[in-house]
Parts: structure tokens; C-alpha cells; sequence
């Protein structure tokens, strides 16, 4: 079974600030791990994901998240945050050896203060 | 390149009626998926279209769910007849899949969604 899980409902940081969103995830096999952002009114937009090779995957808008295979974590980052980084995050994974549904985190609240 | 598309982009009916959701893919994608966000919940897989044939449709939450996807190219999604539990966001996702070294590599895009709303 696969499973996702993000721990902080919201997280606040000044713009400027590094931003961090945390992930962690569980699944049978090896992962595949995404990472979709929706604005406000906004349908999800994919940021980028991990599939296999180095650990560290950049995105679109700047951002990057790292894979962390011994704590199954892919937590998504920003080195400065912009007020128009504000919106909802959400981490997603399935199986590498299968295609198919992706088993969505409860997704982060991100806002960002001038 | 036009994206997914979904209609409408929000619906507000009463319980006991029938709503129809609309998913236009990306062309040229043979996968389509429906998902659903219920009550700022996580994002929950309902189907999977391959073309024209369920591919997967363990997420359905019951028969009052419908899904088509005639000819393979749109697909549609009917309440019928709607609960108050239904109400959340709709969405559509579509993608191609390639096959390699490394497994089934594929990213689903996803469409704006449908806001529906159960009275």
C-alpha cells in the first residue's frame, strides 16, 4: 500500500526566507514522487518529481526537492520565498514498477508575508 | 498546447439531482484519471480510463458514480443522484505513459477542476 503524509497544515515564512515543505511517504517498491501546487482558483499545476538518479530535483518557479531514501522523505524546497509562492502543496507517489493512481499527501497551506 | 480541460467550472445543485462532469485530456493521451478532494481532505483517485476502457475504478465510492469515456477521447463523470457528501472538487488528469529501465514513467497533468457543491 502507498501512503503519503505531510505533516504541517500550513506553513508561514517571510518572503526572502527559505521555505520548506515537508513530505514523507511509504510504499511497497520504489518510489516515483511528485510534487503539484494549486493557486487560488487555480487547478494543481506539476512542479516537478523524482524518478531515479540524483537525489536532488529541480523544478519550475525555483524550486527543488530532495530525495532521502532512509527517511523516505522528499521534502520540497525554496531557497527565497516570494509572496506569489502562496498557495497549496501537494506531495504525491506511487510505486516505480507500476503506473497508474497517485496517492496524494493532505497538502500544505504555504503563505508567504511581504 | 491546450491543457486539460473541465466543465464547468463549478455547480451547485440540489440533493437528489443529477450533475454531469466533463474531462477533455491532453491530445494525444490515452490515460485519464478522476480524482476528487472532499472537505479540504487529501486528493482521492476515483478512476482510470486507458482510451476508451476502465483501466481502475477501485476508488468509485459507490454506483451512485458514473464514468465514460466513449471513443476515448473526452470522458464524463454523472452523480446520480447526488449526495451532501459529494461536494468537494473534481478533478481530471491525463498523461502518456513510456516504459523503460526504470519502470512506467509517466506525469499526470491535471485540469482547473469542478467545484460542486450538494445542497
Amino acid at each position: 500500500a502507498q501512503s503519503v503524509a505531510q505533516p504541517e497544515d500550513q506553513v508561514n515564512v517571510a518572503e526572502g526566507n527559505p521555505l520548506t515543505v515537508k513530505c514523507t511517504y511509504s510504499v511497497s517498491g520504489n518510489p516515483y514522487l511528485f510534487w503539484y501546487v494549486q493557486y487560488p482558483n487555480r487547478g494543481l499545476q506539476f512542479l516537478l518529481k523524482y524518478i531515479t538518479g540524483d537525489n536532488l530535483v529541480k523544478g519550475s518557479y525555483g524550486f527543488e526537492a530532495e530525495f532521502n531514501k532512509s527517511q523516505t522523505s522528499f521534502h520540497l524546497k525554496k531557497p527565497s520565498a516570494l509572496v506569489s509562492d502562496s498557495a497549496l502543496y501537494f506531495c504525491a507517489v506511487r510505486d516505480i514498477d507500476s503506473w497508474g493512481k497517485l496517492q496524494f499527501g493532505a497538502g500544505t497551506q504555504v503563505v508567504v508575508t511581504p | 498546447e491546450a491543457g486539460v480541460t473541465q466543465f464547468p467550472s463549478h455547480s451547485v445543485i440540489e440533493k437528489g439531482q443529477t450533475v454531469t462532469l466533463r474531462c477533455d485530456p491532453i491530445s494525444g493521451h490515452d490515460n485519464l484519471y478522476w480524482y476528487r478532494r472532499v472537505m479540504g481532505k487529501e486528493i482521492k483517485f476515483l478512476l482510470h480510463f486507458v482510451k476508451e476502457s476502465k483501466q481502475d475504478e477501485s476508488g468509485m465510492p459507490n454506483n451512485r458514480f458514473l464514468a465514460e469515456r466513449t471513443g476515448g477521447t473526452y470522458s464524463t463523470l454523472k452523480v446520480q443522484p447526488a449526495e451532501l457528501e459529494d461536494s468537494g472538487v473534481y478533478f481530471c488528469a491525463s498523461s502518456q505513459v513510456s516504459f523503460g529501465g526504470t519502470g512506467a514513467r509517466e506525469t499526470q497533468y491535471f485540469g482547473p477542476g469542478t467545484r460542486l457543491l450538494v445542497l
